[in-house]
């Protein structure tokens, strides 16, 4: 099974600033990759696919580049609804697995 | 809109036994296959098992093989996991998630319902 390491753990930004959180696969997933978002008591949302695909309805602010093993996904210019946990997921090779995830605070 | 609802969890003692169910609409539900997906009380999502749309390829987990069943029923647009032989690492919130192709592969996913939570406890 493909192990997928997010970094960092945490991490702490101020309204309007951009965020940079990273993914990185243990072996190539090519550009099979996909990022959800998910706040408190909720489901996950898809907000990326395709490693850099937005899906339907996601802001421009959330873009999504990498490929191989390295990814990374950027929120411009943060508002306070982006407060949440980050996972990515490759679904390259059989069964698709999940990073750990990597919780956005909004300073 | 695609909508999927959960049902079924609940408080369960170690090596007791749970059926979820979910309700699907909004969509053909033959023409899908069909995923749970759980996460741990703050952890991480872990797949668990998937269906085809016509139940002919079905899939688990390794940490739950032999001990789940995953099920559907299209005439009533309904999926189902039996667990049996629960253990307190099985506790989560058990996601009902739908697949984007008739066949099982790996793949992202669009559709999650909002989830139903089992709690192994004794």
């Amino acid at each position: 099974e493909i192990v997928m390491t997010q970094s960092p753990a945490t991490l702490s930004v101020s309204p309007g600033e951009r965020a940079t959180l990273s993914c990185r696969a243990s072996q190539s997933v090519t550009s099979n990759l996909a990022w959800y978002q998910q706040t408190p008591g909720q489901a996950p949302r898809l907000l990326i696919y395709g490693a850099s695909a937005r899906a339907t309805g996601i802001p421009a602010r959330f873009s999504g580049s990498g490929s191989g093993t390295e990814f990374t996904l950027t929120i411009s210019s943060l508002q306070s609804e982006d407060s949440a946990v980050y996972y990515c997921q490759q679904y390259n090779n059989w069964p698709s697995s999940f990073g750990q995830g990597t919780k956005l605070e909004i300073k | 809109d695609v909508q999927l609802v959960e049902s079924g969890g609940g408080l369960v003692k170690p090596g007791g036994s749970l059926r979820l169910s979910c309700a699907a609409s909004g969509f053909t539900f033959s023409s899908y296959s069909m995923n749970w997906v759980r996460q741990a009380p703050g952890k991480g999502l872990e797949w668990v098992s998937s269906i085809s749309g016509s139940s002919n390829y079905i899939y688990y987990a390794d940490s739950v093989k032999g001990r789940f069943t995953i099920s559907r029923d299209n005439a009533k647009n309904s999926l189902c996991l039996q667990m049996n032989s629960l253990r307190a690492e099985d506790t989560a919130v058990y996601y009902c998630v739908r697949g984007d192709n008739n066949w099982v592969v790996a793949e992202y996913f669009q559709h999650w319902g909002q989830g139903t939570l089992v709690t192994v406890s004794s």
